[in-house]
């Protein structure tokens, strides 16, 4: 079975320090991979989206990624006590048409 | 963005009846939407792949005859839970492609979710 494996946390972090997110796949088939930040009784909000080797920068979000050896990251710098929130890793199945595969999300605080 | 809209937003409802949750795409047509549900403290997963004019495709475990999945329109798909449970209580969303990207994994703009909660 194709799995997305991720610490569930509670990671602690404190405010204004990077907080660094991390998830492994199994399917080598994915080519794409998400980060979703989901408050609690919310649906995923997009992050960041990823599909070649390396590093994606978009703000205070960097995401990276490594295929050969199955592995996503997500680093939030400067972090906010508002970034609060349970992150969800996600690699696309098959060719993208197969909808996603989510890991069970890390639960990180940020404290003032 | 891409907007994804679901009604109702929360229902309950008695052991034993229908419940009807509607995904509509706003701004966007899409031949694809897909219906995950989360339980309590854990991840999203995937229940079905909704397809415009053609049957819905379950994933494993997923009773099909008690999920009924109609995509009826290029911008509405329903997911009828007949005959609920209480352990069919849970959050269910959908989500649809980025139409307008054609990268593989493309983004999934996910609509507001459904809390159903069966007594």
């Amino acid at each position: 079975q194709k799995e997305v494996e991720q610490n569930s946390g509670p990671l602690s972090v404190p405010e204004g320090a990077i907080a660094s997110l991390n998830c492994t796949y199994s399917d080598r088939v994915s080519q794409s991979f998400f980060w979703y930040r989901q408050y609690s009784g919310k649906s995923p909000e997009l992050i960041m989206s990823i599909y070649s080797n390396g590093d994606k920068e978009d703000g205070r979000f960097t995401a990276q990624l490594n295929k050969a050896s199955q592995y996503v990251s997500l680093l939030i710098r400067d972090s906010q006590p508002s970034d609060s929130a349970t992150y969800l890793c996600a690699a696309a199945r098959g060719g993208g048409a197969d909808g996603l595969t989510f890991g069970k999300g890390t639960h990180l605080i940020i404290q003032p | 963005g891409a907007v994804v809209s679901q009604h109702p937003s929360r229902v309950i409802c008695k052991s034993g009846t229908s419940v009807k949750i509607e995904c509509r795409s706003l701004d966007f047509q899409a031949t694809t939407m897909f219906w995950y549900r989360q339980f309590p403290k854990q991840s999203l997963m995937l229940m079905a792949t909704s397809n415009e004019g053609s049957k819905a495709t379950y994933e494993q475990g997923v009773e099909k005859d008690k999920f009924l999945i109609n995509h009826a329109s290029l911008t509405l798909s329903t997911l009828t839970v007949t005959s609920a449970h209480p352990e069919d209580s849970s959050f269910y969303i959908c989500s649809a492609p980025n139409p307008t990207s054609s990268l593989l994994g493309d983004t999934q703009y996910f609509g507001p979710g459904t809390r159903l909660t069966v007594l």
